[in-house]
């Protein structure tokens, strides 16, 4: 079946760095990536996605591409913001009998320090 | 405004105590959904629903059960909650359920404790 591993957090960084957030998935044919951001007290927002292999998806100064070869669509952005603490959740799509059905990730959650 | 509404925000109950968490969406959305987050497992599919009156199961349905008579809403029924179905609850609306890359759109949650 269809499975997502992120890295567990909590990842805290200082405002300004560099974020990298691992997120790697197991499926059959070709899934539907996303990248689900949920700040506190909320449900989660869609924060950006790939469809097909090469895909970048970006939003936001986020971006994640899609990595057919390794399984991979690593979640990065250059320079965060204090705003941007929150809880990211890795997810996959695929078409199956089920439609429109989300499989997502543990989440990990991110901290940034003024 | 567009939105996916969940009710009651926090619920504490006792075991066997039946209780519903409603979910109105005002966006004619097909597709609706529950999820169960639990920490280090993410989110979990409950049940799910292609449209009015088309219900089915997910990951973890036990102990759930769903209805979908109207489009805009889909109530989650726990009949006899039991402390392990103590989690933090999610409704979830898409245009399409056939069309996998249609983006899922929250309710805030239902955190619900079962002592």
């Amino acid at each position: 079946g269809n499975s997502v591993t992120q890295m567990e957090g909590p990842v805290t960084l200082s405002e300004e760095a560099f974020l990298t957030i691992n997120c790697t998935y197991t499926a059959t044919g070709y899934p539907s990536l996303f990248w689900y951001v949920q700040y506190p007290g909320e449900g989660l927002q869609l924060l950006l996605k790939a469809t097909k292999a090469d895909d970048k998806g970006s939003n936001k100064g986020f971006e994640a591409t899609y990595r057919k070869e390794t399984t991979s669509f690593h979640l990065e952005k250059g320079s965060v913001q204090v705003s941007d603490s929150a809880v990211y959740f890795c997810a996959l799509s695929g078409r199956n009998n089920a439609g429109n059905m989300l499989t997502f990730g543990g989440g990990t959650r991110l901290m940034v320090k003024p | 405004e567009a939105q996916v509404t969940q009710n009651p925000r926090y619920l504490i109950t006792v075991t066997g105590k039946k209780l519903t968490v409603t979910c109105s969406q005002n966006m004619n959305h097909e597709y609706m959904s529950w999820y169960r987050q639990d920490p280090g497992l993410g989110l979990r599919q409950i049940y799910y629903s292609m449209n009015v009156e088309v219900t089915d199961k997910g990951d973890v349905p036990e102990g759930y059960k769903v209805s979908r008579k109207e489009k805009r809403n889909f109530p989650l029924i726990l009949e006899s909650p039991s402390p392990n179905q103590t989690s933090l609850y999610f409704c979830a609306s898409s245009i399409q359920g056939s069309s996998y890359n249609s983006p899922l759109h929250f309710g805030n949650g239902t955190r619900l404790t079962v002592t």
